[in-house]
């Protein structure tokens, strides 16, 4: 376990469906983070949020709403999706502002299958 | 920005055998690099990481090293066993994470 749960593990939504996935991190951190991994691509960086601030959105659609209501939550909601959305959608949390103390930590993914 | 490739995309070892898997890195202001390990169902993790300011980094079985002036940095794991099968990514950073594209161990008993 590294601190950080998500659920749920398994989504699958029709492309009218509207559903969100959570994030919680249980180690103290003030940076969250949504990543994208398809099969035989890169992890892509979707979110950053530090101190439930948003600082980086990279170039996703808007069909990918994030949400982070404090440090320790993060949400991403889901409308409108295509299947070439479907993919293992990671949360990751760190402790910003410190060099020396910024690994990601990851959670075990959502796997999303849109129909 | 950043651009990390790796190599290779697959590897394959018998049991005891030492592994290397490289990453070669664009940006010379990259200053951290971690390597995460993704076993099937979960989601990547930190195995060893290293700062530019170190060349070398051991762990047990793992190593990491790099060449900054080269830009790349390789994971070393010796005396491999059949549970370190999985995918292993590397990383770099200046700035926000970007990651190599994966390489699938398999460590044949």
């Amino acid at each position: 376990e590294t601190g950080v749960t998500q659920t749920p593990r398994h989504l699958v939504m029709g492309m009218t469906n509207k559903k969100s996935l959570k994030c919680e991190q249980h180690l103290g951190h003030n940076a969250m983070y949504w990543y994208k991994q398809s099969a035989k691509k890169p992890l892509e960086l979707m979110f950053v949020y530090n101190f439930k601030e948003q600082t980086e959105n990279n170039s996703v659609p808007s069909r990918f709403s994030p949400e982070c209501p404090n440090s320790s939550h993060l949400f991403l909601h889901l409308h409108t999706l295509q299947p070439e959305d479907s993919a293992l959608y990671l949360c990751a949390s760190s402790q910003a502002g410190r060099p020396s103390t910024d690994t990601q930590y990851f959670g075990p993914g959502t796997r999303l299958t849109v129909l | 920005g950043e651009n990390v490739e790796q190599h290779p995309s697959t590897l394959s070892v018998q049991e005891g055998d030492s592994a290397v898997i490289k990453c070669t890195y664009s940006d010379s202001a990259s200053n951290y690099f971690p390597w995460y390990k993704q076993e099937l169902g979960k989601g990547p993790q930190l195995i060893i990481d290293i700062r530019s300011n170190v060349g070398e980094k051991k762990d047990q079985r793992i190593a990491v090293t790099l060449n900054k002036t080269a830009k790349h940095f390789s994971l070393h794991i010796t005396e491999t066993q059949p549970e370190d099968s999985a995918v292993y990514f590397c990383a770099a950073r200046y700035g926000k994470l970007t990651f190599g594209q994966g390489t699938i161990l398999t460590v044949h008993p």
